[in-house]
């Protein structure tokens, strides 16, 4: 059973595209989170949203608590966004999609 | 500023050696997690607890241990290291509230058992 599904699993975009990732949960949360995961694996936690819309630099995050949906966008993508992104949800614990691979080619 | 700290991100360790991979929270959270992540089967849990000297299975503990003296730190124990704990493992905490919930991760740590 995935409690979290991302789409797509892999992503590909040109330098300055605007690029979305998509995250659908099942379960009920508490709050949701984007986290970053670079080649080399170091993880770090992008946002923690429970309502509406965060944004940090170019990245925005946006929630929508009745759909049970988020998405992460990145304006202006730059190569250095190549990473892994990973949907997580908290509930009683953690649950987590298996991450979105994207690829920025300058 | 750093508010889940796992004690090292990359370890190399060899068969049947005991494991420790630590984890230190400084936000007086009471819950606390361990995962590990691997390729095609993302992050499964392992052990989580919810306060000191309590601990729960997850979907995954064989073969680990936990330990929790303090609320602070959390550790993960491999009794007796084998090649297929080769794995990123990952430190979370969280505090539910009422109203909401605080949670951060660590930064993980990448294990290898030669």
């Amino acid at each position: 059973k995935n409690e979290v599904e991302q789409s797509p699993q892999n992503l590909t975009a040109q330098e300055g595209e605007f690029i979305t990732i998509n995250c659908s949960y099942s379960v009920g949360i508490s709050a949701l989170h984007w986290l970053q995961q670079h080649p080399g694996g170091g993880i770090v936690s992008l946002f923690m949203l429970s309502s509406g819309k965060k944004k940090h630099g170019r990245l925005i995050a946006t929630i929508n608590i009745q759909e049970k949906h988020s998405s992460l966008h990145i304006t202006a993508s730059h190569p250095r966004d190549s990473a892994v992104y990973i949907c997580a949800v908290t509930g009683n614990q953690f649950y987590f999609g298996t991450g979105t691979s994207l690829t920025v080619i300058p | 500023d750093v508010k889940v700290t796992q004690s090292s991100r990359y370890l190399v360790k060899r068969t049947g050696e005991k494991v420790f991979l630590e984890c230190v929270q400084d936000m007086d959270h009471e819950n606390m997690f361990w995962y590990r992540q691997d390729p095609g089967l993302g992050l499964r849990l392992i052990y989580f607890s919810y306060d000191v000297k309590m601990k729960e299975k997850g979907d995954i503990p064989e073969g680990y241990s936990v330990s929790r003296e303090k609320k602070e730190r959390f550790s993960l124990i491999l009794e007796s290291a084998s090649t297929n704990q080769t794995s990123m493992y990952l430190c979370a905490s969280s505090l539910w509230n009422r109203d909401s919930i605080e949670a951060f991760f660590g930064q993980g740590t990448r294990l290898t058992v030669v």
